[in-house]
């Protein structure tokens, strides 16, 4: 059973990088037709989508944020990361990997999420 | 960018009623890629729906989607405590990937 586990600090400083870990237990991020998801949610809103990295390594980014934002993969460890760039209050949210399928694009595996708040 | 509008923004309804949740697209996205969630407070999103109306293993069958092009409906029979929660609606049709406002069902 495929598990997703969100890892990294708390609180950023603003004008600073956002950088979060992906962990993947039980299954391969080599293999399969995925694509590895970044979603965030500010308190008491919706979700956004952030951006992907699929299986083969091919990214793709929300416009609003593709300036700021890289989605990286190292398959040694079996983990994808997720970099913010620049980052302001409006970057506080509770941050959500998540694992989508290549045929229908549904997201059927999420990690617990991780809160990050961005504060001087 | 495929902006989903979700209505009503919060349904009231009592355990045992029929929930009847809209998504509605700006622009056709096949069916092939709506996507429906359930959010419950302090949890990720869990899969509810693929496909429009593919219901996920697990998921009980008073669950169901309908729709195409740019009109899709979550239906909820027969309301169960545990049904109270927040749903969204997502697409992939078109990039950007983008989700609904969500609407929250509540007990009346």
């Amino acid at each position: 059973q495929v598990q997703l586990q969100e890892s990294g600090p708390g609180l950023v400083k603003p004008s600073q990088t956002l950088s979060l870990t992906c962990t993947v237990s039980g299954g391969s991020i080599r293999f399969g037709s995925y694509y590895w998801t970044w979603i965030r949610q500010p308190a008491g809103k919706g979700l956004e989508w952030i951006g992907h990295i699929y299986t083969s390594g091919s990214t793709n980014y929300n416009p609003s944020l593709k300036s700021r934002v890289t989605i990286s993969a190292d398959t040694s460890k079996n983990q994808f990361s997720l970099n913010l760039s620049s980052v302001t209050a409006a970057d506080t949210a509770v941050y959500y990997c998540a694992r989508g399928n290549g045929n229908f694009y549904y997201m059927d595996v999420w990690g617990k999420g991780t809160t990050v708040t961005v504060s001087s | 960018e495929i902006v989903l509008t979700q209505s009503p923004g919060t349904l009231s309804l009592s355990p045992g009623e029929r929930a009847t949740l809209s998504c509605r697209a700006s622009q056709s996205v096949s069916s092939r890629y709506l996507v429906w969630y359930q959010q419950k407070p302090g949890q990720a999103p869990r899969l509810l729906i693929y496909g429009a109306s593919n219901r996920v293993t697990g998921i009980p069958d008073r669950f169901s989607g309908s729709g195409s092009g740019t009109d899709f409906t979550l239906t909820i029979n027969r309301l169960e405590p545990e049904d109270f929660a927040v749903y969204y609606c997502q697409q992939y049709g078109s990039s950007p990937l983008t989700f609904g406002g969500g609407t929250k069902v509540e007990i009346k």
